[in-house]
C-alpha cells in the first residue's frame, strides 16, 4: 500500500526554525514527485514547490520561493519543508502528496499542524 | 500566479446533479489536460476524485465526471449522495512549469 506519514503537530514562536517530513513507503520513492501543499485555517489549498528525490530537483510557487525550502533524502524516503524563521501567518495545516506525471496528485498524507504563537 | 476562480457554493438535493466551474487562463487551464478534483470533508485530507480533465480513480464513484472547454474545467456529481458534501478543489499545470489549485467550492447536500 502506497503511504505518505507525517510528522506530528508543532508549536512554536515566531523567529524559531522548524523542519516537517513525510516518509514514502510502499513505492519507488525516488521515481515521483513530492508536493507540499499549504491549508490555512478555515481557508483554501495552495501549492507551495514540489521535489523529486531521484535528484532533488526543487520547484517553488513564486508565492513561497525564499519562504521554505523543500528538501529530501532518499536514503530514508523522507522528504522535508523546513523555515528558518516562523511567522505567525505560518500557523497552517501542512499536507504532502505524491505527485504522478507532472499532473495530479494521488496519494496525499494526513497533514502537519503546525501553530506559531508567542 | 493567480488561485483558479471557482464558485464558493453549491447546493442540491439529494439524487440531484450539481457542476463546479474551474475558471483558468490560457497559462494553465486553457493549455493542458492537466487538470485535477480533490473532495475534501472536513477535518481530512484532500482525497483525488478526478484527473487530467475526466479520469476516475478506481474506487471514486461514476457519478463523478470531468469535463473542460477552453479555460474553464467542471466537475459535475449526478445523483447527489449526502455522503458528497464537503469541499471541492480543482487544480492546473501551469505553464511556469508549477501547479495552482482553485479557490474551492462547498457542496452542501439539502
Amino acid at each position: 500500500e502506497v503511504q505518505l506519514v507525517q510528522s506530528g503537530a508543532e508549536v512554536k514562536k515566531p523567529g524559531e526554525s522548524l523542519k516537517i517530513s513525510c516518509k514514502g513507503s510502499g513505492y519507488s520513492f525516488t521515481s515521483y514527485w513530492i508536493g507540499w501543499v499549504r491549508q490555512m485555517p478555515g481557508k483554501g489549498l495552495e501549492w507551495m514547490g514540489i521535489i523529486y528525490p531521484g535528484d532533488s530537483d526543487t520547484r517553488y510557487s513564486p508565492s513561497f520561493q525564499g519562504q521554505v525550502t523543500i528538501s529530501a533524502d532518499k536514503s530514508i524516503s523522507t522528504a522535508y519543508l523546513q523555515w528558518s524563521s516562523l511567522k505567525a501567518s505560518d500557523t497552517a495545516m501542512y499536507y504532502c502528496a505524491r505527485v504522478i506525471g507532472s499532473s495530479y496528485m494521488d496519494v496525499w498524507g494526513k497533514g502537519t499542524t503546525v501553530t506559531v504563537s508567542s | 500566479q493567480s488561485a483558479l476562480t471557482q464558485p464558493p457554493s453549491v447546493s442540491g438535493s439529494p439524487g440531484q446533479s450539481v457542476t463546479i466551474s474551474c475558471t483558468g487562463t490560457s497559462s494553465d487551464v486553457g493549455s493542458y489536460n492537466r487538470v485535477s478534483w480533490y473532495q475534501q470533508p472536513p477535518g481530512t485530507a484532500p482525497k483525488l476524485m478526478i484527473y487530467e480533465v475526466s479520469n476516475r480513480p478506481s474506487g471514486v464513484p461514476d457519478r463523478f465526471s470531468g469535463s473542460k472547454s477552453g479555460n474553464t474545467a467542471s466537475l459535475t456529481i449526478s445523483g447527489l449522495q449526502a455522503e458528497d458534501e464537503a469541499d471541492y478543489y480543482c487544480s492546473s499545470y501551469t505553464s511556469s512549469s508549477t501547479y495552482v489549485f482553485g479557490t474551492g467550492t462547498k457542496v452542501t447536500v439539502l
